[in-house]
């Protein structure tokens, strides 16, 4: 089957950086995408690898290695309004988009 | 800016109902989808649609039916609304150059069926 791992929940605190870690398994690879939702919210778009290694953008960046199926997402300098769940994506072969359910990000003061 | 719309955005009907979910898209995307969502889930891809007469069921299209006569258009069609039913339902679309491009948002509809 075809399954996309991230934590459920993170704490972070204010101005500190965190890494939320993505896992996948499947049936092939052209992308990984990192997405941002607010409770109630669409998903709006963070970052996107198709290649190993770093994209930076900002305060948050991405990283990717396909050897082994895993993705980070970093985000640096955290402020309040951070605080939404941040979900992994993956086209897979056969054109469909496999998501994982998300990793709920939660920033205290 | 993505410029892609939904309407209504909240819904409360009885079971039973037909109902139809709009989605309207300015930027001429040939590819657009629907997912349903329920609070801390994944998305699940309902229908999808590569262009204008093009309709294809995601992994949870059963008692929904959507149509493609427009390239700005994609309702979405529940023929008897059921609880089961009552979710977050998300329309997205992507440009048509390459395959493997993000898909852009619209804002939701929230439906509750009684």
């Amino acid at each position: 089957g075809q399954n996309i791992d991230q934590p459920t929940e993170m704490t972070a605190t204010e101005g500190a950086i965190v890494q939320i870690n993505c896992t996948y398994q499947t049936s092939g690879f052209n992308g990984l995408f990192w997405y941002q939702q607010h409770a109630g919210e669409a998903p709006t778009f963070l970052s996107y690898n198709v290649l190993d290694g770093l994209e930076e953008k900002g305060r948050f960046s991405s990283f990717l290695s396909r050897s082994k199926g895993y993705s980070y997402l970093l985000l640096k300098e955290l402020q309040m309004k951070d605080s939404a769940s941040y979900l992994c994506a993956v086209w897979s072969g056969n054109y469909q988009l496999i998501w994982g359910a998300g990793t709920k990000l939660i920033i205290k003061p | 800016e993505a410029d892609i719309y939904q309407t209504p955005r909240y819904l409360v009907i009885g079971t039973g109902k037909k109902i139809t979910l709009e989605c309207s898209q300015t930027m001429g995307h040939d590819k657009m989808y629907w997912y349903q969502q329920d609070p801390g889930m994944e998305l699940h891809l309902i229908h999808y649609s590569y262009g204008v007469n093009s309709t294809e069921k995601g992994d949870l299209s059963s008692e929904s039916t959507v149509s493609r006569i427009r390239t700005e258009h994609f309702p979405l069609t529940l023929e008897s609304a059921r609880p089961s039913h009552t979710s977050q339902y998300l329309c997205a679309s992507t440009p048509g150059h390459g395959d493997y491009n993000e898909q852009f948002f619209g804002p939701g509809t929230r439906l509750t069926v009684l």
